[in-house]
Parts: C-alpha cells; sequence; structure tokens
C-alpha cells in the first residue's frame, strides 16, 4: 500500500542553523502539506501546496520558513534559522485531487532545537 | 474559523468495555469531520470520515462515529474495547470544498485495562 514517507526521523539542531526536513508523498497525489505537533499539544497546520505554489499558509509559517518540490517526488520543508520553539513533530501529509479531502500523513520527523 | 473540542484528554476503560471519545466541533459551513488515530511512534492514520451522506460512518477497526448537526457533535465509538486500541485520538474538521487544511483537536489518550 502506498505510503508517505519522511526523513530523517529524528533531527537535532543547534538554534540558528537552517534544517530541511524531507517527504515523498504519495506518487499520485496532488496536494501536499506540512502539520507540526508540538509535545504535549494539539496537531497545527502550518502551510497546504498545490500546483507548485502555496495555497494556504497559517500565522506559524512565518517568513523563517518555506517549502518547495524540488525533483517532482520530494517535498521539502526549511526552517532558515531555527528557534527553541520550532522543537516538535513534523508531519507531512498528501492528498489526492477531489473533495473528499483525505489526507495521507507520514511517520512524522521530531526536531529538536538546543 | 473552524475549531474542534475534544472532551477528556485521556480515557480510560476496561478491555472488552464501551468506548466513547467525545468531539464538538464548530465550523461557518457544512463541515467534514474525521477521526485520526496515532500509535506510539507512528503518524497519523485516518479511521474514519464524514463527509455527506449518511450521518452514522463506520470505519477502520470496528470503529464508528455519528455526525449530529444538532449538537455539533461527532463522537466516536466501539463496543467493545481491545487493547489494541490503545492509542491517541484526534478529530478533525475541515470545510466542505475539498483539499482544505485539517483543524485537530488536542488530542484524547486511550488507555485499555487490562
Amino acid at each position: 500500500e502506498p505510503e508517505v514517507t519522511q526523513t530523517p526521523s529524528h533531527q537535532v539542531t543547534q538554534m540558528g542553523q537552517e534544517v530541511i526536513l524531507r517527504c515523498v508523498p504519495i506518487s499520485n497525489h496532488l496536494y501536499f502539506y506540512w502539520y507540526r505537533q508540538i509535545l504535549g499539544q494539539k496537531v497545527e497546520f502550518l502551510v497546504s501546496f498545490y500546483n507548485n505554489e502555496i495555497s494556504e499558509k497559517s500565522e506559524i509559517f512565518d517568513d523563517q520558513f518555506s517549502v518547495e518540490r524540488p525533483d517532482g517526488s520530494n517535498f521539502t520543508l526549511k526552517i532558515r534559522s531555527t528557534k527553541l520553539e520550532d522543537s516538535a513533530m513534523y508531519f507531512c501529509a498528501s492528498g489526492s485531487s477531489g473533495v473528499n479531502n483525505e489526507q495521507f500523513f507520514g511517520p512524522g520527523t521530531r526536531l529538536t532545537v538546543l | 474559523a473552524q475549531s474542534v473540542t475534544q472532551l477528556g484528554s485521556h480515557v480510560s476503560v476496561s478491555e472488552g468495555a464501551l468506548v466513547l471519545l467525545r468531539c464538538n466541533y464548530s465550523s461557518s459551513v457544512p463541515p467534514y469531520l474525521f477521526w485520526y488515530v496515532q500509535y506510539p511512534n507512528q503518524g497519523l492514520q485516518l479511521l474514519l470520515k464524514y463527509t455527506t451522506g449518511a450521518t452514522l460512518v463506520k470505519g477502520i477497526n470496528g470503529f464508528e462515529a455519528e455526525f449530529k448537526k444538532s449538537e455539533t457533535s461527532f463522537h466516536l465509538t466501539k463496543p467493545s474495547a481491545h487493547m489494541s486500541d490503545a492509542a491517541e485520538y484526534f478529530c478533525a474538521v475541515s470545510e466542505v470544498f475539498g483539499n482544505e487544511k485539517l483543524t485537530f483537536g488536542t488530542g484524547t489518550r486511550l488507555t485499555i485495562i487490562p
């Protein structure tokens, strides 16, 4: 069964460093998302991406964040200068076209900023 | 704006007993509603969803949920709990016009007592 994959599973970085979180969505999906979950809190929407551009972004997704689909298979989230409060589990999701809006989630990348 | 409230951050039930996880939503348009399950160190897996049509929705692993518009609720139930049901459960809402972001509740951790 097709699944969304994410790498790495755990990333530790120093405050101020850049990180890139990688996702491989399900191959025929057209809609891509990043969510995050700070420890003990709810899953929060960051950004959605369709047709090579951002469809919607939340207030969390400021200028420090960017997304890219560089090669038609990977979908990346970059944080330019990490802060302590960026420590969280980051989930990638993808969905096919249509109105049933079923999003398939990856296993997540745990980002720890020291 | 959409929101989801999950009553009870922790629920414990005995093996074989009824599972009831509560979810209330707020949405300015007819909602799509979802329940996701998260097992330890794994991503979010879709249990079931309500889009249109029958208000009683059956999902995987014997779970079901009923959409009650008058009560703005989408409670998750399972007649007989199994040890393997121990996990975190998230209710989510999106607007009806497909591929929109999901807004999640804070989650309910379900513990099964042997």
